[in-house]
């Protein structure tokens, strides 16, 4: 039942690794986000996807790379891990960004998931 | 490019105490507003938004906020917190045409007994 998932919750690994997050929605929205949210709890948006396509891209380091194989999935792969990617990272998603209306404004959250880089 | 301030960065209260969380925004252009709630170890919940309309706008928990387009504000408020408010509160704003949300640093709520 869960709208917007992501996975894995927690991921600890050592500088210089790959890994992936992956996101999922079941709530029919064709825009989704990633988000990351730093030490401070400082949240930023890094990438936006419209039904497949980038519309938002951030100045976010090339390791980020960002991929969505429909518009219910919006996967994140990072390359060569930095003791500075250590943050909460969460996906969101909301209605279409070319339609201005109440629901398509209000972003929902996933759960987060927590990259530790050791 | 619009902007939030959260003027406080914790606010300690006492439980069954009226709270304020403040926020301010810029923006040259109009904009929707909302509050978000995290709770310890958890995401983002959404409390209420302001897209148009009455500027006194209702959200879940109690909570309520007034949107004044002539001080840039959109404070929060709560007449009677619990202990279970405790959590950290993002306000955010985004363009009317844009899909970019835009969070203030947050303001974490510590209700004490």
């Amino acid at each position: 039942d869960t709208a917007v998932s992501q996975t894995p919750k927690y991921l600890v690994t050592q500088m210089g690794n790959d890994k992936s997050i992956k996101c999922e929605q079941n709530l029919g929205h064709d825009t989704m986000y990633w988000y990351k949210q730093d030490s401070k709890k400082f949240l930023k948006i890094m990438f936006s996807y419209n039904n497949k396509e980038l519309i938002i891209n951030e100045t976010v380091p090339n390791r980020f790379s960002p991929k969505s194989p429909d518009k219910a999935h919006l996967n994140l792969h990072i390359n060569s891990l930095e003791l500075g990617d250590s943050a909460v990272y969460f996906c969101a998603s909301s209605g279409s960004f070319f339609v201005v209306s109440s629901g398509a404004n209000v972003l929902t959250f996933g759960a987060g998931s927590r990259l530790t880089v050791l | 490019a619009q902007s939030v301030t959260q003027l406080d960065s914790q606010v300690p209260v006492f439980e069954e105490a009226p709270v304020e969380l403040r926020c301010n925004y810029s923006s040259s252009v109009s904009v929707y507003l909302f509050w978000y709630v995290q709770y310890p170890n958890q995401g983002l919940q959404l409390l209420l938004k302001y897209l148009s309309g009455s500027t006194l706008v209702k959200g879940i928990n109690g909570f309520e906020a007034e949107f004044n387009k002539s001080q840039t504000s959109f404070h929060l408020r709560k007449p009677s917190v619990h202990i279970s408010d405790t959590a950290e509160y993002f306000c955010a704003v985004k363009r009317e045409y844009g899909n970019k949300l835009v969070f203030g640093a947050g303001t974490i709520l510590r209700v004490k007994s």
